[in-house]
């Protein structure tokens, strides 16, 4: 069973331009969620989306987004870019339910000139 | 809110030596435990969980116990190996939630 894929895997922007992150959950698996990973902050987690419905959000500010698509496949965008979202973003997949473990992919990482 | 709080890194240990990383939480209700583990240029693996009081998580060697009363869940492992090596991260997921919070990772390097 192929995991959690993550594309790209490296980017590069400049400040002020928008950026999206696509993310292939396993196979079957109906949940996706998204963190970021700073040196400064740690892990932080951004959103879950499940059947295409946001179920919980972090504490981002509204430059940061994301959308599931009917194949489970999800986006996160973020506007107008800052120097500190330069950041390592991992999203995970499970099946959903509070006992399933999540799957994290390699991870996309961005940086921001 | 909830939180995880785990001990500073970097630990560096010569290979076979035992290894201890404390981890303490604070959440509501009956939370959910694990530890991650992060090789360079990857992202996380689940390495052991634990979902309930007393249950004692355990995967390659690793082991950790979820004590409610000191609310820690420690991980420990009797001999270490050089490929041990990595950044170690305890979290938690509340009841109902996918959400999990992490500690701040502890960066383990073994010496052969």
């Amino acid at each position: 069973k192929a995991g959690v894929t993550q594309t790209p895997r490296y980017l590069i922007k400049t400040r002020g331009q928008q950026v999206t992150l696509s993310c292939s959950p396993i196979s079957g698996h109906r949940s996706v969620s998204w963190y970021q990973q700073t040196p400064g902050q740690g892990l932080q987690f951004l959103f879950e989306y499940f059947s295409e419905t946001q179920r919980n959000k972090g504490n981002f500010p509204g430059r940061f987004s994301g959308r599931q698509f009917s194949n489970s496949r999800s986006e996160m965008n973020v506007s107008t870019l800052e120097l500190g979202d330069s950041a390592l973003y991992l999203c995970a997949s499970s099946l959903g339910g509070h006992y399933n473990e999540q799957f994290f992919g390699p991870g996309t990482r961005l940086t921001v000139l | 809110g909830d939180s995880v709080t785990q001990m500073e890194g970097p630990v560096t240990l010569s290979e076979e030596a035992f290894l201890t990383i404390n981890c303490t939480y604070t959440a509501t209700g009956y939370p959910s435990l694990f530890w991650y583990v992060q090789y360079p240029g990857e992202g996380l693996q689940l390495l052991l969980k634990a979902t309930k009081a007393d249950d004692k998580g355990s995967n390659k060697g690793f082991e950790a116990t979820y004590r409610k009363e000191t609310t820690s869940f420690h991980l420990e492992k009797g001999s270490v190996q050089v490929s041990d090596s990595a950044v170690y991260f305890c979290a938690l997921r509340s009841q109902g939630a996918q959400k999990l919070v992490f500690g701040q990772g502890t960066r383990l390097t073994i010496n052969p």
